[in-house]
């Protein structure tokens, strides 16, 4: 039972550009949500998050947006870098697990040159 | 502000040898979680503690695994016996207990990576 799911596993996007990461989620508990991006051979690194009262959330170049009717976020890269090529996890956690994070399986972005 | 370590970053083992990897959390975190990776997937949880005390464990921790967080600071997650099955990438994450029961942003180490060959 999948309940953050990311469809997309894999993204190609041209430097400069916007890079648009999308995750939906079924457990309609889940009330904070985290992405996460991961290099090969390294642990997770938490980029950005938001609480389920707030519908975006902005830290530089990167926005998450969350549509709750939808069980829908996404995350914005503006402008996308040859550096952000890596693997984004989407994350969530819900009132009462102690921040007890489930997982979708990644999306893997490659910015080009 | 050191980060969440783990040690040793690379274990490879041979089936039905026992393993411990070690996690130092961020200072003043008092939760500290597991989790386990695999090729392909998402981190999935293990267990956590909240300073010393376990309070809960996933169905994918077996009878073969325990961890331990005897004085509320570093942890330790044993594999007894281990299984081909086992390998995986095992990550430490640390986070602060706040007020709010959810809403913690959880920090990872670097994960320690295991071969049962």
């Amino acid at each position: 039972d999948q309940q953050v799911k990311q469809n997309s596993p894999s993204l190609s996007v041209q430097e400069g550009r916007i890079s648009i990461l999308n995750c939906d989620y079924t457990n309609s508990m889940f009330d904070y949500f985290l992405w996460y991006k991961k290099y090969p051979a390294e642990g997770p690194t938490f980029l950005i998050s938001i609480s389920s009262i707030k519908d975006k959330n902005e830290d530089g170049r990167f926005t998450v947006f969350l549509n709750k009717s939808a069980k829908h976020l996404s995350l914005h890269i503006v402008p996308s870098q040859p550096g952000d090529s890596a693997v984004y996890f989407c994350a969530a956690s819900g009132t009462g697990t102690a921040s007890k994070l489930t997982f979708g399986t990644g999306t893997r972005l490659q910015v080009t040159l | 502000d050191t980060g969440v370590s783990q040690d040793p970053r690379h274990k490879i083992t041979k089936r039905g040898q026992n393993v411990t990897f070690r996690c130092d959390p961020i200072s003043e975190h008092n939760r500290l979680y597991w989790y386990r990776q695999t090729l392909g997937q998402g981190p999935e949880f293990l267990t956590y503690f909240q300073n010393e005390a376990q309070l809960e464990k996933s169905r994918l921790l077996s009878d073969r695994f325990s961890a331990e967080r005897p004085k509320g600071s570093f942890s330790t997650l044993e594999i007894q016996r281990t299984e081909q099955g086992d390998s995986a990438m095992y990550l430490c994450a640390s986070s602060r207990a706040l007020l709010q029961v959810s809403g913690n942003t959880i920090y990872f180490g670097e994960g320690s990576w295991l071969t049962v060959v």
